[in-house]
């Protein structure tokens, strides 16, 4: 099945610092990146959607200039928490989505990255 | 405000039973749901959809049930393994556009 790597797993940052992670499909091209965020016990909730080569389209409540998506190529997208603070600490999950129908004419899949743990002091 | 809930956190089921978990959603405007399965230190990986046309969707062991009327989406796994201990997320979306995602529940299937 499609692969999508996000690195890094975990980080910890001083408060103040810029963090960047990337998320890659490693075996096919996703047109249609997202990221998610997710609070302990909470459901991932979506902070913007990345398509290539364009610019990224925010949740309601989510900064942009806070969390700066760049989806530069069809098998990379990178967000960067910039001037991180503790409440910015969390979960961070990104999606790429193939479009179509896949196995058992399931639609627009979006295939998972493991996820990265932030945590700034 | 959280459109799609999963109220059980975790479930706990002997191995070769019924595991059944469950998924309720306040939009009536969703037409297509998802469950997800998440191993630790993975990322959840594509179990299983259906959409709002039917109301029954097979695949092996894995049967999911949608109950418009009652906005309610459950998942059967049968029978249960312990290789299914893993965290369940349903999700929810128009047009397959936009997904939300509940919190997940924690199966553990006990050997």
């Amino acid at each position: 099945g499609a692969v999508v790597s996000q690195h890094p797993s975990w980080v910890i940052c001083k408060s103040g610092t810029s963090v960047k992670i990337e998320c890659r499909s490693l075996d096919f091209q996703a047109t249609t990146m997202f990221w998610y965020r997710q609070f302990p016990k909470q459901s991932l909730m979506l902070m913007a959607t990345s398509n290539e080569g364009s610019k990224a389209t925010y949740e309601q409540g989510v900064e942009k200039d806070k969390f700066l998506i760049n989806h530069a190529s069809l098998t990379l997208s990178t967000l960067t928490v910039t001037s991180a603070h503790p409440e910015d600490s969390s979960f961070y999950i990104c999606s790429a989505r193939v479009r179509g129908q896949g196995k058992s004419g399931a639609k627009n899949i979006q295939y998972f990255g493991a996820g990265t743990r932030l945590s700034v002091l | 405000d959280q459109q799609v809930k999963q109220n059980s956190p975790s479930l706990s089921v002997q191995e070769g039973r019924i595991s059944i978990l469950n998924c309720d959603y306040t939009n009536s405007m969703f037409d297509y749901f998802l469950w997800y399965k998440k191993y630790p230190a993975e990322g959840p990986t594509f179990l299983i959809s259906i959409s709002s046309i039917k109301d029954k969707n097979e695949d092996g062991r894995f049967t999911v049930f949608l109950n418009k009327s009652a906005k309610h989406l459950s998942l059967h796994i049968v029978p249960s393994q312990p290789g299914d201990s893993a965290v369940y997320f349903c999700a929810a979306s128009i047009l397959t556009n936009k997904f939300y995602f509940g919190s997940g529940t924690k199966l553990n299937v006990k050997p």
